[in-house]
């Protein structure tokens, strides 16, 4: 089972950069990594997705190892309005299929 | 462009009723996903469609739960006979991907929030 493991919170502060490690030991072959941000009364939204290397666009940037048992969200220059709970998502092996699996998150609260 | 949209917003329903929980995702999207999400987790996948076909239905909980999408676009989750468990926010999403291509960017609506008395 590609289950993914997440730390539960963390903290940071205004104009800090944060690192949001996912773990994820049996990803499939054929499996991206996605990840979401969700605020609360929210649907998710998704951020950024990659495959392996690193993927960079206007919000954040992901880095993925060689051997993509891992990955890593980075957010450039937190602000108050980061506050949220951060989710990464990879396939999870249901019934024949991989179905998308989400974990629990992280956390992630941005002090002044 | 406009979003996933969900209707209605709110359910309030009797325990024993049936309810349908409308799903209207992005146009031109391939797959449509339903979530269920309690307070404090992350979602719970139900079931998905490629167009109209419905790929994986793994993860609704009972028969009294199904889901259709006809023409391959507006979604409908039926559930009958609800109980009061039943109560949860159910989410959909959908995506320009192929849900067996492993690729999961998936654009949410803002969720029905049901609340079975």
């Amino acid at each position: 089972l590609a289950k993914t493991t997440q730390p539960i919170s963390m903290d940071s502060y205004e104009g800090q950069e944060v690192n949001i490690t996912c773990s994820h030991n049996n990803i499939a072959t054929n499996d991206y990594i996605t990840w979401y941000q969700q605020f609360p009364s929210q649907g998710p939204r998704f951020i950024i997705q990659g495959y392996k290397t690193k993927v960079t666009n206007e919000v954040a940037s992901l880095f993925i190892p060689a051997d993509r048992k891992s990955s890593t969200l980075s957010l450039p220059r937190v602000s108050l309005s980061d506050t949220a709970v951060y989710y990464c998502l990879v396939g999870d092996m249901s019934g024949g299929s991989y179905i998308p699996t989400f974990g629990r998150g992280t956390s992630l609260i941005v002090h002044p | 462009g406009a979003g996933v949209s969900q209707s209605p917003r709110y359910k309030v329903t009797k325990r024993g009723q049936d309810v349908a929980l409308r799903c209207d995702p992005i146009s031109g999207h391939v797959s449509l996903y339903w979530y269920r999400q309690a307070l404090g987790q992350g979602p719970e996948f139900l079931t998905y469609f490629n167009y109209e076909a419905q790929q994986d239905k793994s993860g609704l909980p009972n028969d009294r739960f199904s889901a259709e999408r006809p023409e391959g676009s507006i979604s409908t989750l039926t559930i009958q006979r609800t109980e009061q468990r039943d109560s949860a926010m159910y989410r959909c999403a959908s995506s320009p991907h192929s849900g067996t291509s492993g690729a999961y960017e998936q654009y949410f609506g803002p969720g029905t929030r049901l609340t079975v008395t």
